[in-house]
């Protein structure tokens, strides 16, 4: 099985507004993802986890703040979000650090009003 | 960094019909080289992946080649069908690098 949820499938925020994005796996993967897409691009990376530790950050602004709180598990928590942050956020997973096949989530489409 | 570049961005086939997706990557220590399948409102999907110690490698109707003299690699499919229809994007990566180098997508539509 190779399968990443994430919850939920759709969300609206305002731009005061906190809220937060999870995404789970169960296939024993040590390097968890989040990807920004916007419309016809391709996902663009936004940070990865190693470990259960963040070992790449792709220069993202603070209001977009990772956690992972197990191996299983990865929340991406939003604050003051801008309109132009509303995009599909795909979570993936690997093996490990070194492994390349990623495996993504059917992902999270975050409106920002 | 790699930069991969992914050609037509647009493919209409019939139904039944091959189509064929290249791709050109400019790092040659790359090594890795997956293709994904992103239904409309859906996750890119896996479907197929190469590593550099082949050249070839099928799945049923999907196959990929890797030319790595050329830094080109492609996606065939056969017999294509109407749920062949996605975008579909080519990337390259080298082992141990967590960072994946997307092509820019393409569309393919197979019309019944």
């Amino acid at each position: 099985d190779t399968e990443v949820t994430q919850t939920p499938k759709h969300l609206v925020m305002g731009m005061t507004n906190k809220k937060s994005l999870k995404c789970e796996q169960h296939m024993g993967h040590r390097a968890m993802y989040w990807y920004k897409q916007k419309a016809k691009k391709p996902p663009e990376l936004m940070f990865v986890y190693s470990y259960e530790k963040l070992s790449i950050n792709e220069s993202v602004p603070s209001r977009f703040s990772p956690e992972c709180p197990n191996s299983s598990l990865l929340n991406l928590h939003l604050h003051a979000l801008q309109p132009e942050d509303s995009a599909l956020y795909l979570c993936a997973s690997s093996q490990d650090v070194g492994t390349d096949t990623q495996y993504f989530g059917p992902g999270t489409r975050l409106t920002v009003l | 960094g790699e930069n991969v570049e992914q050609h037509p961005s647009t493919l209409s086939v019939q139904e039944g019909d091959s189509a064929v997706i290249k791709c050109t990557y400019s790092d040659s220590a790359s090594n890795y080289f997956p293709w994904y399948k992103q239904e409309l409102g859906k996750g890119p999907q896996l479907i197929i992946d190469i590593r550099s110690n082949v050249g070839e490698k099928k799945d049923q109707r999907i196959a990929v080649t890797l030319n790595k003299t050329a830094k080109h690699f492609s996606l065939h499919i056969t017999e294509t069908q109407p749920e062949d229809s996605a975008v579909y994007f080519c990337a390259a990566s080298y082992y141990g690098n967590n960072r994946l180098a997307f092509g820019k997508g393409n569309q393919v539509v197979v019309i019944p």
